[in-house]
């Protein structure tokens, strides 16, 4: 495809449901970043894979949090249990670089914003 | 603690006019700054990189300037138009590390 997609564009899960994610990054690009973006605040690193390796996870905020990218191409960001705090825009990027982005453009998705009720 | 901070307050100019924005850092020594912009309900679209070697960078009606002296980085835009309404964001890479580190942003409205 053109770009980064994200699926779905809209999430609505009550408390306690599971819910998953979907990114399939632009075709070639090694790695790949999840991002957690706050209303009016910047996105907020989550995870990091390059290929089908998942590098860092250090941003995850609990251990309801897991991703996956098996083949190295789509990923998957999957909540459990999810809470009120949970609610955000989930973005996805990628970049051919697989030094990670620094010195290359991360293409970014248009994200899902998920709703806890 | 390490921090990025942007203009706290929004920018409203006159179409034509200069929007200047601000990225103060403290606690990095990063090596690339880089610039995204962001529009209602989209993701950050990548506008400019600079290295630390590098004072300035233009691309058309932008310019970024960066002082590691200082810690901040400018981002200027001339020429103003009502299309460049949106929010800016800067980003800094951590050293040693595959992550990049995002402002809160300042939204930038153009008035025609």
């Amino acid at each position: 495809g053109a770009g980064v997609s994200q699926s779905p564009r809209y999430k609505v899960a009550k408390r306690g449901q599971d819910v998953a994610l979907r990114c399939d990054p632009i075709s070639g690009h090694v790695s790949l970043f999840w991002y957690q973006q706050a209303l009016g605040q910047g996105p907020e690193f989550l995870t990091y894979f390059q290929n089908e390796a998942q590098l860092d996870k250090s941003g995850l905020p609990s251990d309801r949090f897991f991703a996956e990218r098996p083949e190295g191409s789509v990923s998957t960001l999957k909540i459990q249990r999810t809470q009120q705090e949970d609610s955000a825009v989930y973005l996805c990027a990628s970049s051919f670089d697989p030094s990670g982005g620094r010195t290359d453009t991360q293409y970014f998705g248009p994200g899902t914003r998920l709703t806890v009720l | 603690s390490q921090k990025i901070e942007q203009n706290s307050e929004a920018l409203n100019i006159q179409e034509g006019k200069t929007a200047t924005l601000t990225c103060n850092y403290t606690n990095y020594s990063p090596a690339y700054l880089q610039w995204y912009r962001q529009d209602p309900g989209r993701g950050p679209v990548f506008l400019l990189l600079i290295r630390e070697n590098e004072k300035e960078k233009r691309k058309e009606r932008l310019k970024v300037t960066f002082d590691t002296t200082l810690k901040q980085s400018l981002f200027h835009i001339t020429a103003s138009q009502p299309a460049d309404s949106a929010t800016y964001l800067c980003a800094l890479d951590r050293s040693n590390d595959y992550k990049l580190s995002f402002g809160a942003g300042t939204t930038v409205t153009v008035r025609a």
